[in-house]
């Protein structure tokens, strides 16, 4: 299976300031259709995950464009330009081009 | 709106049948990935499988000997069982409608989720 790993575990940031969540895959993400296949999650405390980013760099509808992903092959990086107090949680990458499906360990993000 | 309810037992006891319900409210369920994905207390993620297609499904290999997802149109619910449990199972049990947007996979919505606990 593809194994995903985020970096750092943590982060804290002051309100206003940008943050940067790494996400490292064990094999390209890269399909042979041209498409790579890495999306961005945020869990909030006590709620379930939700959808921020597909295709390494397509934000889902109504998330704020403050929200921006980057990358290629098996690096890949989500960033926050001015991190908000709505922003805290954990943000986990996932792949879908293989099975099983796989998350990285997460990043807590949380406000100074 | 699409809203999705996981409803179970929320303690089983080891080595038992861990089975739990997701209704789905809003839309129909005769389409789309329906999905569990779970999160033992204070971990990450864990995709457990999907049905697709009315019938086809797919599932952790970690988990595939003991795991069925299954559909019920007539109630639309879609439903799962873990056989085999143990303290391992323990864990935050989502439900999720996986929908394809060209040739990507997104969940949304998730169910709230339900904390199952395996212990005698």
């Amino acid at each position: 299976e593809i194994v995903m790993s985020q970096t750092p575990l943590s982060l804290s940031v002051t309100p206003g300031q940008p943050a940067s969540i790494s996400c490292k895959s064990s094999q390209s993400l890269l399909h042979s259709d041209g498409k790579t296949y890495l999306y961005w999650y945020l869990q909030k405390a006590g709620q379930p995950p939700q959808l921020l980013i597909y295709e390494v760099s397509n934000r889902f509808s109504g998330v704020p464009d403050r929200f921006s992903g980057s990358g290629s092959g098996t690096h890949f990086t989500l960033k926050i330009s001015r991190v908000e107090a709505e922003d805290v949680g954990v943000y986990y990458c996932m792949q879908s081009i293989q099975l099983p499906l796989t998350f990285g360990g997460g990043t807590k993000v949380e406000i100074k | 709106q699409v809203q999705l309810q996981e409803s179970g037992p929320g303690l089983v006891k080891p080595s038992e049948t861990l089975s739990l319900t997701c209704t789905v409210s809003g839309y129909s369920i005769n389409s789309y990935y329906w999905t569990w994905i779970r999160q033992p207390p204070g971990k990450g993620l864990e995709w457990i499988g999907y049905m697709y297609n009315s019938g086809s499904t797919n599932y952790n290999p970690s988990l595939e000997s003991r795991v069925t997802v299954s559909v019920d149109t007539s109630k639309n619910q879609f439903s799962l069982k873990l056989t085999s449990v143990t303290a391992a199972d323990t864990a935050v049990y989502y439900c999720a409608r996986g929908f394809r947007y060209f040739d990507w996979l997104l969940f949304d919505p998730w169910g709230q989720g339900t904390l199952v606990t395996v212990s005698s």
